[in-house]
């Protein structure tokens, strides 16, 4: 069964600083990756997908991230964190079981952006 | 569009009673699912729908049933609410009925049982 792992469960940032989340997964075929974003008292929102083809993925507000298959990752990186990106981040991978469409998602992220 | 609807927002039941969440999308969706979102432990995947008439269960099924009404509904149902079920419950709809798909999201019923 694939599982997903995010290891930065709380990030603190002030306003203007880089910005990178881990997210690794554990399925040896091929997979679909996603990052939601969650603001607060709000549903999950998509940020940006990998299906195929440029493992640089570019996401909405400026986001974007990396699938590195040999690592088994598909970090979340922005330049330049604003205090509206404050939420709730996770990661999700989809393999193709062939029967059903399902997403396996991290625990999430928390990330606290400062003015 | 609307997108992927929930009724209720929020409900509060006691130990024992029975409520259904409902579901609905308009985005011609053939697959859908129902998660719960519990603190530090992400979104788990209770049962879902990969086309009008099945359904299957998910990593946390039990206490639970669903029904497919028709291609645009789902809804969750319990039948002996217990405390361990207060959560966040959301809808999610993809396009395809297997394979490489994205999920959209509703927006939450926050359940809490006393």
């Amino acid at each position: 069964a694939q599982s997903v792992s995010q290891h930065n469960h709380h990030v603190i940032l002030s306003e203007a600083a880089s910005l990178e989340l881990g997210c690794n997964y554990s399925y040896g075929g091929t997979v679909n990756l996603f990052w939601y974003v969650q603001y607060p008292g709000q549903h999950l929102q998509l940020l940006l997908k990998y299906f195929s083809g440029d493992p640089l993925v570019k996401g909405i507000k400026g986001f974007e991230a990396e699938f590195i298959k040999s690592k088994f990752s598909f970090n979340l990186r922005k330049p330049s964190v604003q205090w509206s990106d404050t939420a709730e981040y996770f990661c999700a991978v989809n393999a193709d079981t062939g029967t059903a469409s399902k997403l396996t998602f991290g625990t999430g992220t928390r990330l606290q952006v400062t003015l | 569009n609307a997108g992927v609807t929930q009724t209720p927002k929020f409900q509060v039941l006691k130990t024992g009673q029975s409520m259904t969440l409902q579901c609905a999308q308009d985005m011609n969706h053939n697959s859908m699912y129902w998660y719960r979102q519990d603190p530090g432990m992400g979104l788990r995947l209770i049962y879902y729908s990969a086309s009008e008439g099945t359904t299957d269960k998910g990593e946390v099924p039990n206490g639970y049933n669903v029904s497919r009404l028709n291609k645009r509904e789902f809804s969750l149902r319990l039948e002996s609410a217990a405390p361990s079920q207060t959560s966040v419950y959301f809808c999610a709809s993809s396009p395809r009925t297997a394979g490489y798909n994205e999920q959209f999201f509703g927006p939450g019923t926050r359940l809490t049982v006393l």
